[in-house]
């Protein structure tokens, strides 16, 4: 069975401030995509990185970073910079690989964190 | 490009009664899932559809039910409203498993749709 654990439930921050979203992980596949997702009060998830098994090489896109440690099962999310409308709920999310037909298995979403950045 | 669209936005239904809730896939997309999503929780899986067949299910009785019609456009039906069905349904599109992008693709959602039980 597939589990992500959000443990953070709220942050709040000040603007410009750096703040880091963490996630955990379990799975048994061996191939497996790894998500973070924003929810701002609309509703929509709205996609914001990916990240592959088989490539642990952290990235930096924009003001997002993400660092992705296989050994400890983790895939942490960092805003820096942060900004008043980056306040949302996050979520980190897991998807498989189905191995009848190859498609994406579902989503396994943590119950994710509420960031509040102030002004 | 269109994204996944999702309708209606909110609804109100009593106990005992059945819903609709329609969704059309990005553009290009030709597989459809649905979430439900309850109040303070992450959305959870309800169901898969690719080639008009429910592919993927999750832990949800069969008063959840779907389709999917030729154009990729997907309907979830529930029966039997529950007070506890009340959550936000989301609606995700994604490329199936013949595109060369079939498996990690990128998973987009729909704004979902609002529904309270009463």
């Amino acid at each position: 069975a597939q589990k992500v654990t959000q443990a953070q439930t709220e942050i709040s921050v000040v603007e410009k401030e750096d703040v880091t979203l963490d996630c955990v992980y379990e799975t048994r596949d061996t191939t497996y995509y790894l998500f973070w997702y924003k929810q701002p009060p609309s509703g929509e998830l709205v996609f914001l990185i990916r990240r592959n098994s088989f490539d642990e090489q952290n990235e930096i896109s924009g003001r997002y970073s993400w660092n992705f440690q296989k050994s400890t099962s983790s895939f942490n999310f960092t805003i820096t910079a942060s900004q008043v409308v980056d306040s949302a709920v996050y979520f980190c999310a897991l998807s498989g690989r189905k191995r009848s037909t190859g498609a994406n298995s579902k989503l396994t979403f943590g119950k994710g964190i509420t960031l509040s950045v102030r002004p | 490009d269109a994204g996944v669209t999702q309708s209606p936005t909110h609804l109100i239904k009593t106990r005992g009664q059945q819903v609709t809730l329609r969704c059309s896939p990005k553009s290009g997309h030709d597989t459809v899932s649905w979430y439900q999503q309850a109040l303070g929780q992450g959305p959870q899986f309800i169901f898969q559809y690719y080639e008009e067949e429910e592919r993927q299910r999750g832990n949800f009785p069969d008063r959840f039910s779907g389709h999917q019609f030729p154009n990729y456009s997907s309907e979830l039906n529930v029966n039997a409203l529950l007070l506890g069905d009340s959550a936000l349904y989301l609606c995700a599109s994604s490329l199936g498993p013949k595109s060369t992008q079939g498996f990690g693709n990128t998973i987009y959602f729909g704004e979902g749709s609002w529904l309270t039980v009463v």
